[in-house]
């Protein structure tokens, strides 16, 4: 069964401290992708990457870097120096193709993040 | 480039009654995902169209209807509301079906009374 956790339900930190989103998933698929959102209060979700089951280097893109490890079947997200702009809820997703090839997104039920100032 | 657009931002609606919510798809995309998400969880899928036909649909009763027009946009429809249908919903599109990112718009908060 496909399924995504963050257990994490909440974090509180001080502006400039690091801070890392943990995404645990479950799939039956060898064949799979890995995202991560950003839901601020406005509601939108912003895409922040995307990852394919095949490809296990670790990414980093500024204050950001993601790092995948299937053998724990984990993509954990990391912010360097945390910033308030950075309060918001991120959420992990899913995707594999579905029978009917659809590929829809599984999300967790998301972190919220509150950076203090 | 013009983003993922919905409308309308907030609506008020009475348990029986029917709502169309509205999308327009980011410029070159031909896929458009629906998804609702209620106070406090992640978004559940509720179904996807590609080049105007219905591509995949997640466990959602089939008074949850949708529609992909020639220019890509979509409308998303519920009839017979419920209590339980109050909820933010996402319209999100991607360049096609393959599992490119999905791009969302803002949301249609929708509150049943």
């Amino acid at each position: 069964a496909q399924k995504v956790t963050q257990a994490q339900t909440e974090i509180s930190v001080v502006e400039k401290e690091d801070v890392t989103l943990d995404c645990v998933y479950e799939t039956r698929d060898t064949t799979y992708y890995l995202f991560w959102y950003k839901q601020p209060p406005s509601g939108e979700l912003v895409f922040l990457i995307r990852r394919n089951s095949f490809d296990e280097q670790n990414e980093i893109s500024g204050r950001y870097s993601w790092n995948f490890q299937k053998s724990t079947s984990s993509f954990n997200f990391t912010i360097t120096a945390s910033q308030v702009v950075d309060s918001a809820v991120y959420f992990c997703a899913l995707s594999e193709a579905e029978m009917d090839s659809s590929y829809k997104l599984i999300f967790g039920s998301g972190t919220r993040l509150l950076v203090r100032p | 480039e013009t983003g993922v657009t919905q409308s309308p931002t907030h609506l008020i609606k009475t348990r029986g009654q029917q709502v169309t919510l509205r999308c327009s798809s980011q410029s070159g995309h031909n896929t458009v995902s629906w998804y609702q998400q209620a106070l406090g969880q992640g978004p559940q899928f509720i179904f996807q169209y590609y080049r105007e036909e219905e591509n995949g649909r997640g466990n959602f009763p089939p008074r949850f209807s949708g529609l992909q027009f020639p220019n890509y946009s979509s409308e998303l429809n519920v009839n017979a509301l419920e209590l339980d249908d109050s909820a933010l919903y996402l319209c999100a599109s991607s360049l096609d079906a393959r599992n490119q990112p999905q791009h969302f718009g803002d949301g249609t908060r929708l509150s049943i009374l």
